[in-house]
């Protein structure tokens, strides 16, 4: 079945630098990588998704890029917020099966002021 | 605009208890999936629904069951309770086809589990 990767476990930046978040895939069907944002204990919040028909996707401070021959993509924040700390998980699905995701360990992000 | 509806918000059992938690897709949303959580891991995949019929199945043990019943909500029945199930449970839905055929998954926000 799938496995998700990613790194860093956690990531600490200046408040307006950029943070990059890695993933790496391992089954070449999975089609779709959806980004999702968690603060403590609460619910997981799409922030970005990308198909995988697409290399790069962009909304605002936010971005996307995918590389299914190296079967890796990241998501790349930029000018960071305070407001941006909280743990980042990405994930992959299959178009063809039931579309479960199947998420990576997660990436704690502290933004500091 | 309506959201995913998890009950109950948090639940506290004794070992060996059952629990039953219950989820109310969104609207016209006709899947259904049950995430396991625990402290500082990611969302597990349990058991899915679509069309109230189980659609996949995944790290879910034999103690649990589900259902989707037929208007389109869940029930994840757990029996037999340990130590290791108190997790935050949870439910996401999605609607095949929607959004360019990318399936988005919305999740409620979660009922805590604890096992004493």
């Amino acid at each position: 079945g799938e496995n998700v990767e990613q790194h860093p476990s956690t990531l600490s930046v200046q408040e307006g630098d950029s943070a990059v978040i890695k993933c790496t895939y391992s089954d070449s069907a999975s089609n779709y990588f959806p980004w999702y944002k968690q603060e403590l204990g609460k619910r997981p919040q799409l922030i970005i998704d990308i198909r995988s028909n697409v290399g790069e996707k962009k909304d605002q401070r936010i971005a996307v890029t995918l590389n299914k021959t190296a079967k890796h993509f990241s998501l790349h924040i930029t000018e960071t917020q305070p407001e941006d700390s909280a743990v980042y998980f990405c994930a992959a699905s299959e178009r063809d099966s039931s579309y479960k995701l199947i998420f990576g360990s997660g990436t704690r992000l502290l933004v500091r002021p | 605009a309506a959201g995913v509806i998890q009950s109950p918000r948090h639940l506290i059992k004794e070992k060996r208890e059952t629990a039953t938690l219950k989820c109310y897709p969104i609207p016209r949303h006709d899947t259904v999936y049950w995430y396991q959580q625990g402290p500082g891991q990611d969302p597990q995949f349990l058991i899915s629904f679509y069309e109230k019929m189980q659609s996949d199945k995944g790290s879910i043990p034999d103690r649990f069951s589900a259902q989707q019943f037929s208007d389109y909500h869940s029930e994840l029945n757990m029996s037999s309770l340990e130590l290791g199930d108190s997790a935050l449970y949870f439910c996401a839905s999605s609607r095949r086809g929607d959004s360019g055929g990318r399936n988005i998954q919305y999740f409620g926000a979660g009922t805590r589990l604890s096992v004493l």
